[in-house]
């Protein structure tokens, strides 16, 4: 089974302050992707990446920055975090060409104050 | 538009049969969606459809397509306490993006 894991369940950081969000994948997959889910927007692309050091914006990439230094590590950074950055953060990874199933890790809760 | 719609709620009582309905936007979509997530955790895929199949059937689920309308539906028979979540429905898109919709959160009362 395809694993997708985030390093944190929950997360409370003060605005301002710089915020890591890891996701590791174990099956090898070239696609990896970071969304935020809030109530009735439904998921919206922030970051995804399609190789290693490669990275594209996605719908809403300001305030995020992202980094790929591993084929199995996707890392979502917050710069400077805003009260408007408390969300729900979850990492996917797809195997990529035309395998098209998307598996998710359990989410981050991120609370800015 | 651009957007994944589906309605946010729907409650159902505990048997009875359970229809989420979901519009998306793009007609060259090759594959459709259904994500179940269940509180506190990342989405599950639940099923997928391909675009030239009109139905998918699996244990109590129903995948509807209607291309013409792209409108597609999931229906959960017998359904269970177990069976409350948000639904996500999304589209494999022409240009290789899955778009979500806002999710349906699906209660089902006792």
């Amino acid at each position: 089974d395809v694993k997708v894991t985030q390093s944190s369940r929950y997360l409370v950081k003060r605005t301002g302050e710089k915020v890591f969000l890891e996701c590791v994948q174990d099956m090898d997959h070239e696609n990896m992707f970071w969304y935020r889910q809030d109530p009735g927007l439904g998921l919206r692309l922030i970051y995804f990446s399609y190789d290693v050091k490669m990275k594209e914006k996605g719908d809403i990439p300001e305030g995020y920055s992202v980094s790929r230094e591993k084929k199995e590590r996707f890392s979502l950074i917050l710069e400077s975090a805003s009260t408007n950055q408390t969300s729900m953060y979850l990492c996917a990874s797809r195997k990529g060409g035309r395998d098209h199933e998307q598996y998710f890790g359990p989410g981050t809760r991120l609370t800015v104050t | 538009g651009e957007d994944v719609e589906q309605s946010l709620f729907l409650s159902v009582r505990e048997g009875d049969s359970s229809v989420i309905n979901c519009t998306y936007t793009d007609s060259s979509s090759t594959y459709l969606y259904w994500y179940k997530q269940e509180p506190g955790a990342g989405l599950q895929l639940l099923t997928y459809i391909f675009s030239n199949m009109d139905m998918k059937q699996d244990q109590r689920l129903t995948v509807l397509l209607n291309k013409k309308d792209k409108h597609l539906s999931l229906r959960i028979a017998d359904t269970q306490t177990g069976d409350s979540a948000i639904y996500f429905c999304a589209e494999w898109a022409s240009n290789n993006d899955m778009r979500f919709g806002a999710g349906t959160r699906l209660t089902v009362k006792p």
